[in-house]
């Protein structure tokens, strides 16, 4: 069983619409839940981090993690054709010396 | 400001060649990492290095050799090319505490 869970899709929603992309975890000791966007043919960047639970807000996307469900979520409102790529979470924790542990990733497509 | 260039952006090997791929960083970061990436298999760490003068295996070395050349480089070599190494390979670099991973654009390599 991989330490980070990963649906990779496709997940495929009309414009406009509020997508849920999701990872499960299962190591109790992650502490930071990061979500990157990766475009086809390009490296991932870094969306959002968040330290430890809760939801963090940066524009359309929200980042919000459950350490009691072993969960975390990003949402996107009102979503755009631009926004058609593959988002992965990572996760770090302290005792692996701050190593980032992937999601597969889920392949994300916004149909106009 | 490049952040981390990659070189080269494509490569076709035979089985048993060999070859470096070349990474460089303007960011100052520390921290630099070689991954490579397969489907459905998201992200996964070959070698890195927390300093100048350090490296350490990541989760798949076996193949691979690695070389800090200064702050700026880290390169990584394929002695013996196997199909099995056939991936996109990413240069990345880190920030303290590895919050934020800064990639390349990647090396699509095919061994043959």
């Amino acid at each position: 069983q991989k330490e980070v869970e990963q649906d990779p899709g496709p997940l495929s929603v009309p414009e406009g619409a509020i997508v849920s992309l999701n990872c499960t975890y299962s190591n109790s000791a992650f502490q930071y839940f990061m979500w990157y966007r990766q475009y086809s043919r390009k490296g991932p960047e870094l969306l959002m981090y968040t330290y430890s639970s809760g939801n963090k807000e940066d524009g359309r996307f929200t980042a919000q993690v459950d350490k009691s469900s072993k969960y975390i979520s990003l949402f996107i409102r009102d979503s755009q054709p631009s926004d058609s790529a593959t988002y992965l979470c990572a996760m770090i924790t302290m005792d692996s010396n701050y190593q980032l542990i992937w999601g597969a990733g889920t392949k994300l497509i916004i149909k106009p | 400001n490049a952040g981390v260039t990659q070189t080269p952006k494509f490569q076709v090997l035979k089985t048993g060649q060999s070859m470096t791929l070349q990474c460089a960083q303007d960011m100052n970061h520390n921290s630099m990492y070689w991954y490579r990436q397969d489907p459905g298999m998201g992200l996964r760490l070959i070698y890195y290095s927390a300093s100048e003068g350090t490296t350490d295996k990541g989760e798949v070395p076996n193949g691979y050799n690695v070389s800090r050349l200064n702050k700026r480089e880290f390169s990584l070599r394929l002695e013996s090319a196997a199909p099995s190494q056939t991936s996109v390979y990413f240069c990345a670099t880190g920030t303290t505490r590895n919050t934020e991973a800064f990639f390349g654009q990647g090396t699509r390599l095919t061994v043959v």
